[in-house]
């Protein structure tokens, strides 16, 4: 059984681009969370997606927006990228409220 | 918004040694849950205490809930290299964004 799995692992982006990362659940799981580390920090909540909806966002801009499918994998999008965008991405999947972690994408903006 | 504190930010132990590390919010919570995540790797989910005043054990580590559902604590007994990692605790309340603590970082001395 594969935990949350997220690509790519690593990724270096100019500002102003564009970025999407991905994120697969946890089998059995329908519900994705999005999470931004910077160094040394916890974990900040993005957004959370259950039934393919946005159902609960952070205080984080519109520049970050998601989806989610209907297998339930999801993936984030930052647009206009700003150089303290540089974090690690967590993707967390839960069926409760117990959250499993993927290995996260660790972007860097330039 | 609701802010978790948690303190101290760092905590240097003897092996062997015990320690508490606490976790404090501004609001009341559904549950808080803690995590665990070593240099590298990503958080994994250690606990999550729901009831006022609830303690719980895992081996050598005790976890505590307050009465007013405001505050926690993380004890670890015989302190082993082992532990070495971060120590987030994270807040629910109804609205599903879990909110980290900036965490607590251990390291050992052998």
């Amino acid at each position: 059984d594969a935990g949350v799995t997220q690509s790519p692992t690593h990724l270096i982006k100019t500002r102003g681009q564009q970025v999407t990362l991905r994120c697969s659940p946890k089998s059995g799981h329908d519900t994705v969370s999005w999470y931004q580390q910077a160094l040394g920090q916890g974990p900040q909540f993005i957004f959370q997606y259950y039934e393919e909806e946005e159902r609960q966002r952070g205080n984080f801009p519109d520049r970050f927006s998601g989806h989610q499918f209907p297998n339930y994998s999801s993936e984030l999008n930052v647009n206009a990228l700003l150089l303290g965008d540089s974090a690690l991405y967590l993707c967390a999947s839960s069926r409760a409220e117990k959250q499993y972690f993927g290995p996260g994408t660790r972007l860097t903006v330039t | 918004g609701q802010q978790v504190m948690q303190i101290p930010q760092y905590q240097h132990v003897q092996e062997g040694e015990d320690f508490t590390t606490y976790c404090n919010s501004s609001t009341t919570l559904s549950n808080i849950q803690w995590y665990k995540q070593r240099p590298g790797g990503h958080p994994v989910f250690l606990i999550q205490l729901v009831k006022s005043g609830e303690v719980k054990k895992q081996k050598r580590l005790t976890f505590q809930f307050g009465e007013a559902k405001k505050n926690s604590s993380l004890h670890i007994t015989a302190t082993q290299t082992t532990d070495v990692g971060t120590y987030f605790c994270a807040g629910l309340r109804g609205d599903y964004k879990l909110s980290f603590g900036a965490g607590t970082t251990v390291t050992v001395r052998a």
